[in-house]
């Protein structure tokens, strides 16, 4: 759902580790959700996404597990590298096709150190 | 593919003036466009969904009055920010619904600054 006034968490990494982000989403109706990346003073960047009829989805470095059961859903991140840094935000769509409004998650600020 | 633009990148303006946006689908059509608008450290709050050729759908707690909608053609959709105030500013961003499968994409942004 909309967060309003809240200070986003953070996530520092090593440069070659790996990242895991999490985001909780409220309504169990949610059928389809949206990984997206934003750099700062930047308009947010399809990652990869996932449908719920999925549990796991693997991009280019990235993979998004859903739990439905939690209604959690994580993003993780391979061999992280500086360019990753960016707060990343999940989106999910709760509302039938015809109305396609996805409401974005808090999103979590990942640090990445050299 | 799949690139959305915006246009302008940065604006400021006096209180009072009124504020076009415009957000531009580059490289394929969007029946369905949405507008955000997103504070300093925050998250992205959806105001409005624009459809071409119909009537805008507004949000709860946004005022239709004041950020007027136009999806005058399958590649275009216009925020005008009414009678703009210091409050309104903001970081507004479009994205475009790509193709049935819902995914949507982002413009760069615009920052508006209402002094």
């Amino acid at each position: 759902g909309e967060s309003v006034g809240l200070h986003l968490p953070t996530l520092s990494v090593q440069e070659g580790d790996n990242s895991i982000i999490n985001c909780a989403y409220s309504n169990s109706a949610s059928d389809y959700f949206i990984w997206y990346k934003q750099e700062s003073g930047k308009g947010p960047q399809f990652i990869i996404d996932i449908r719920s009829n999925m549990d796991k989805r693997q991009g280019q470095r990235v993979t998004v597990l859903l739990n439905k059961t939690v209604k959690h859903l994580s993003l993780q991140i391979a061999a992280t590298q500086p360019g990753d840094s960016a707060v990343y935000f999940c989106a999910e769509n709760i509302t039938p096709r015809t109305g396609n409004q996805f409401y974005f998650g808090t999103g979590t600020s990942l640090t990445v150190i050299p | 593919g799949a690139v959305v633009s915006q246009h302008p990148s940065w604006v400021i303006c006096k209180s009072g003036t009124s504020v076009k946006i415009e957000c531009r689908s580059l490289d394929f059509q969007a029946t369905t466009m949405f507008w955000y608008r997103q504070f300093p450290k925050q998250s992205l709050m959806l105001m409005a969904t624009s459809n071409e050729g119909s009537k805008a759908t507004y949000e709860q707690g946004v005022e239709k009055d004041k950020f007027l909608i136009n999806h005058a053609s399958l590649t275009l959709s216009t925020l005008t920010v009414t009678s703009a105030h210091p409050e309104d500013s903001s970081f507004y961003i479009c994205s475009a619904e790509r193709d049935l499968v819902g995914t949507q994409y982002f413009g760069p942004g615009t920052r508006l600054t209402v002094l």
